[in-house]
């Protein structure tokens, strides 16, 4: 199946300095990439949808300052957690769907964990 | 809007046996509907789909769900349940109307099988 590939797998930071995290697809490519937060022992809450050359399309609630998010090529996105506070502190993850086999499901990168300190 | 319930928070189940893993759904249009299995502090796994034909899907790792119009019920099974089946489980609908592949999930449920 199609991989997708998540960097770095956790990461420790101080409050107040930023943080990127990359997505990338391996064996095929996502003109769309979806990112994705979970709290502990909480479902996923979708955050935006990363659009290849153009901007992202952030969900109600979230701030599109806060999180910036570059989809610069077919096979990667990445997220900037700008100025980072310990409420950013969480599991984020990353998916992508392969639309040229067209078979459906959202492959699914092994997810960042953030903590700020 | 789309949205998913998973009802059960956990379910508990002793290895050998039967288990079932409850989801209903609500979208507008026909519905993708799938099941992920996510191991701690890892990504989600894809087990199984149904987009259209058989109500009946199979999957990975011998689970199968049931597509029930009626009820808008996708429910995860599996004859046998192992040890290692102990898991959290999502299921998730995206709808095929103007789909972007954008998908919504439910909250989870721990499945915990007892040797």
């Amino acid at each position: 199946g199609a991989v997708v590939s998540q960097h770095p797998s956790w990461v420790i930071c101080k409050s107040g300095t930023s943080v990127k995290i990359e997505c990338r697809s391996l064996d095929f490519q996502a003109t769309t990439m979806f990112w994705y937060r979970q709290f502990p022992k909480q479902s996923l809450m979708l955050m935006a949808t990363s659009n290849e050359g153009s901007k992202a399309t952030y969900e109600q609630g979230v701030e599109k300052d806060k999180f910036l998010i570059n989809h610069a090529s077919l096979t990667l996105s990445t997220l900037t957690v700008t100025s980072a506070h310990p409420e950013d502190s969480s599991f984020y993850i990353c998916s992508a769907r392969d639309f040229a086999r067209n078979t459906g499901e959202l492959f699914f990168g092994e997810g960042s964990r953030l903590t700020v300190l | 809007a789309q949205s998913v319930a998973q009802p059960e928070d956990q379910v508990n189940v002793a290895e050998g046996n039967p288990l079932t893993v409850k989801c209903t759904y609500s979208v507008s249009g026909n519905p993708y509907l799938f099941w992920y299995v996510q191991y701690p502090n890892r990504g989600l796994q894809f087990l199984l789909k149904y987009i259209t034909g058989d109500n009946l899907v199979k999957g990975s790792y011998g689970f199968e769900a049931e597509f029930n119009k009626s009820q808008t019920s996708f429910h995860l099974k599996k004859p046998s349940a192992l040890v290692s089946d102990s898991a959290l489980y999502f299921c998730a609908v995206s709808s095929l109307s103007g789909n972007t592949g954008k998908l919504i999930f439910g909250q989870g449920t721990t499945l915990q099988v007892k040797p």
